[in-house]
């Protein structure tokens, strides 16, 4: 199957900082998925993007298939989006999730 | 109706109960999936229905029994579990195999 690392694996910012998570996977993909993990156990979608980039307020993301890594952006950080970022390339026949990275946002 | 729903929210079982989780999707997607997630872990892919079809079982013990009787609809069957059985169930759902996939907020298993 096909390999994903995330990185970093954690990361803790002050509210309204900057932040960028990066995804980097072995082999060439169909697609890229992006989600959210809340506290709860919640599976939130964030970007459906196989390459290029797509915002969607104060996050966006940029998949460059040929290289083999997505990035996501978050701006402006709140304490709501802390959680676990997971990033998960489809293969032939499957999802492949990273191990994420767990942000914590303080006040 | 765009979301996929889990019930029960939380289960307990004894090694010798039999139970079953249900997931249920109304978006007209035709494949449906079946994950575990331990704790501080991704989630892993257990079973995939294609078209109400068992086309992907990744290994799992048969004291996990999927079932899909109908388009909207995916259970799957507890029975003689183990404490390490003990986790998140995660169902997903996606307009066809391996588009983007749409998940349900999860069952919560305790196996004592």
């Amino acid at each position: 199957g096909i390999q994903v690392e995330q990185s970093p694996p954690d990361l803790i910012l002050q509210e309204g900082a900057n932040s960028t998570l990066r995804c980097n996977f072995s082999d060439s993909v169909n697609n890229l998925q992006w989600f959210h993990q809340n506290p709860w156990g919640q599976l939130i979608n964030l970007f459906y993007i196989p390459s290029g980039t797509k915002q969607n307020g104060r996050l966006s993301a940029t998949t460059v298939a040929t290289e083999r890594y997505s990035l996501l952006y978050i701006s402006s950080s709140q304490t709501t989006d802390s959680g676990v970022y997971f990033c998960a390339p489809t293969g032939a026949n499957n999802l492949f999730f990273g191990t994420g990275t767990r942000l914590t946002v303080i006040p | 109706d765009t979301e996929v729903t889990q019930t029960p929210k939380h289960l307990v079982m004894g090694m010798t109960n039999k139970k079953s989780l249900k997931c249920e999707q109304h978006m007209g997607h035709r494949a449906m999936y079946w994950y575990k997630q331990k704790a501080k872990k991704p989630p892993e892919l257990m079973f995939v229905y294609s078209y109400e079809k068992l086309s992907i079982n990744e290994s799992v013990p048969s004291r996990f029994s999927p079932e899909c009787p109908n388009s909207s609809l995916l259970n799957l069957h507890l029975h003689a579990l183990q404490p390490e059985d003990s986790a998140l169930y995660l169902c997903a759902s996606s307009p066809l195999p391996y588009n983007e996939q749409f998940f349900g907020p999860g069952t919560r298993l305790t196996v004592l």
